[in-house]
């Protein structure tokens, strides 16, 4: 079956632009995870949905970042006035969602973003 | 709080030869997950293996064994024969109930693996 996707795979932007990115979770999974890895560095957490809900948003660094997951399926990190320190790959995450977050989480190939 | 380090930021050697990758932890749960996770070039992270904090037994599948000791607060991983195919950077990382069960990924260990 189809594993994690995101898309786009690549984004160069702007600092102060507008930025969303999306996460396509393996089918049936319903815990979604995001995080983000700066060059040389493991993820770093930033937010936690068990269905539509944000079960766990305390990674995120601050208010210019939001995430959605209308229907407890697809997700959309959305970063607002972008800084060049935003500039990483942004990785998600799934799982079954049974477990609670002690599961096995399977990743996506990530977003780069950079942030000119 | 949690904690996990991999000290050893690079490795090279030889293929054919046994390396291990060493993953320190540090946490107060007594309930916890520690993982391996597998990251080549291409970037994404491939899950290799899971063991929770009550199941002390070390692994072994194929080339890939895995030494779990709560006495050192160690989730060592070795790699028998490496191929170059095992190059890429390797992540321990830690689940836990404090905080919320975040996962705690350590900074990670880039191998690499020469013909």
């Amino acid at each position: 079956g189809a594993g994690v996707s995101q898309t786009p795979s690549n984004k160069v932007t702007e600092k102060g632009k507008y930025v969303e990115l999306r996460c396509d979770p393996i089918s049936g999974h319903t815990a979604l995870y995001w995080y983000r890895q700066s060059l040389g560095q493991g993820p770093e957490f930033l937010i936690y949905f068990q269905g539509t809900g944000a079960a766990d948003d305390s990674g995120l660094p601050n208010d210019r970042f939001f995430a959605v997951r209308p229907e407890g399926s697809v997700s959309t990190l959305k970063i607002q006035r972008t800084e060049r320190g935003d500039s990483a790959v942004y990785l998600c995450a799934s799982s079954l969602g049974a477990g609670g977050r002690l599961e096995t989480q399977y990743f996506g190939p990530g977003t780069r973003l950079l942030v000119l | 709080a949690q904690k996990v380090t991999q000290a050893q930021t690079e490795i090279s050697v030889v293929e054919k030869e046994d390396v291990t990758l060493d993953c320190v932890y540090e946490t107060r749960d007594t309930t916890y997950y520690l993982f391996w996770y597998k990251q080549p070039p291409s970037g994404e992270l491939v899950f290799l293996i899971r063991r929770n904090s009550f199941d002390e037994q070390n692994e072994i599948s194929g080339r890939y064994s895995w030494n779990f000791q709560k006495s050192t607060s160690s989730f060592n991983f070795t790699i028998t024969a490496s191929q170059v195919v095992d190059s890429a950077v390797y992540f321990c990382a830690l689940t836990g109930n404090t905080g919320g069960f975040k996962t705690i990924f350590g900074a990670g260990t880039r191998l690499f693996v020469k013909a």
